[in-house]
């Protein structure tokens, strides 16, 4: 059973159209999600972290939010420069490792001008 | 904030050979991660370094078939070993930053 299950897995929107993505995550103890962004041939480039529910953080066109079972990734106005694949992740406390990332498969955005 | 090097940035190699990843950070950290990104799937975890100790591997991932080091607070190198096709993929490290996590560029391997 997947931990964090992103939705949708493509998303296409016209610039100016704002929309939402949305991350569920299922873990016992959340100590932090993560939300990053990826463009083709790069690795992922940080963009917000949660930690507990009602939290809420933006950043230019974007704004997370998160609740005790999923976050959301609001684009506001998007433009073409936002098109990329955007990432969740959690981290779970646990008696193990404390810092392992568990990652959904992304959200693949793309705007069109 | 840390900034991750990470070379070869892409390859193609002979089934049966062997391909080390290196990965520079231009600041001291004390975790380091490898992470493997197949088409269509999720970033998986492959193990975690901590320097001078002996890296642990995610369940799924062996020594034997990829192994670490991690010499300083600084470097790290991710082996793949005896390739098949099947470790075609995109490599990834990481560490941990003041913000969160931060990641090298990737590297892709596709195995003939």
């Amino acid at each position: 059973e997947d931990q964090v299950t992103q939705s949708p897995e493509a998303l296409r929107l016209q610039e100016g159209e704002s929309s939402s993505l949305n991350c569920s995550y299922t873990v016992s103890g959340l100590r932090g999600l993560f939300w990053y962004r990826q463009d083709p041939g790069k690795g992922p480039e940080f963009l917000f972290t949660l930690y507990s529910a009602g939290e809420e953080k933006e950043k230019e066109r974007l704004k997370a939010t998160l609740t005790k079972k999923e976050s959301f990734l609001h684009i506001t106005a998007p433009k073409p420069e936002d098109s990329a694949t955007y990432l969740c992740a959690v981290q779970e406390v646990s008696g193990g490792s404390n810092y392992k990332l568990t990652f959904g498969k992304g959200t693949l955005l793309t705007v069109n001008p | 904030s840390a900034v991750i090097s990470q070379k070869p940035s892409r390859d193609i190699c002979q089934r049966g050979t062997s391909l080390t990843i290196q990965c520079q950070v231009d600041s001291q950290v004390t975790m380091m991660f490898w992470y493997r990104q197949q088409p269509g799937q999720s970033l998986t975890l492959i193990a975690t370094a901590n320097q001078g100790s002996e890296a642990t591997y995610e369940s799924g991932f062996v020594i034997d078939k990829f192994p670490i080091s991690r010499p300083n607070l600084t470097f790290s190198t991710l082996t793949v070993s005896n390739m098949s096709p099947e470790d075609s993929s995109i490599y990834l490290c990481s560490a941990v930053a003041s913000y969160g996590y931060t990641f090298g560029s990737g590297t892709r391997l596709t195995v003939v």
